[in-house]
């Protein structure tokens, strides 16, 4: 079946570590997304990348990073300048285009240790 | 501007009841709408989307939801709600360069 594959389900970060969530799609969609949410805020865009090997920031892209070196895989590394990661973390794809429904990933939790 | 709100936080009806959702949105142009659920620990699903046409739109899981333009609205209904529907729901608005994702209402089903 068709889907959106993220990993790990849930993660932990020690002060001054980079960590990576890994997003995998095989749904042959062009754009990804990846959002962050925390209670009571709704989805807040990070990145999001509308064709291989080019990406924009979102609205909070700040302490994040992303690559997609590959149209199926677009990876989220969280920095060590992001000093509030505590969040649920879900990465979407889509056809194409901000009028196309997203399908969504099941989501990495990440907690700081 | 392009905006969503979800006026109600949290809503809480009997099983076998029926319901209505409410969202209402901004944006200069004609809007694509859509409603999406999200369960505990999960990610986001479809119910369903607006984009042009018949103003009342059909959805899985038997959801409905009906586009008045004249009040900015796009409430979703579901006429018997099942335990199985208690969740969060979002509304979101796409435009020509951003997707707005309201804050969000969580469903409580009382047995």
């Amino acid at each position: 079946d068709g889907g959106i594959t993220q990993s790990p389900k849930y993660l932990f970060r020690k002060e001054g570590q980079n960590v990576t969530l890994s997003c995998e799609q095989n749904l042959n969609h062009d754009a990804m997304y990846w959002y962050r949410q925390d209670p009571g805020q709704g989805l807040r865009l990070i990145y999001y990348s509308q064709i291989v090997n080019d990406f924009q920031k979102g609205d909070i892209a700040e302490g994040y990073s992303v690559s997609r070196e590959k149209k199926e895989s677009f990876p989220l590394t969280v920095t060590s300048a992001q000093k509030n990661p505590t969040a649920f973390y879900l990465c979407a794809s889509s056809i194409g285009g901000w009028n196309q429904p997203q399908h969504f990933g099941d989501g990495t939790r990440l907690s700081i240790l | 501007a392009q905006s969503v709100t979800q006026p109600d936080i949290h809503i809480t009806v009997s099983e076998g009841a029926s319901l209505e959702l409410r969202c209402n949105y901004s944006y200069g142009a004609t809007p694509y709408l859509f409603w999406y659920v999200q369960s505990p620990g999960q990610g986001l699903q479809l119910l369903l989307k607006y984009f042009s046409g018949d103003t009342l739109v059909q959805g899985i899981k038997g959801f409905e939801a009906e586009f008045k333009r004249s009040q900015s609205s796009f409430n979703l209904r579901k006429p018997s709600v099942h335990w199985s529907d208690a969740a969060e729901y979002f509304c979101a608005v796409g435009g020509d360069d951003k997707i707005i994702f309201g804050k969000g209402t969580r469903l409580h089903i009382l047995p």
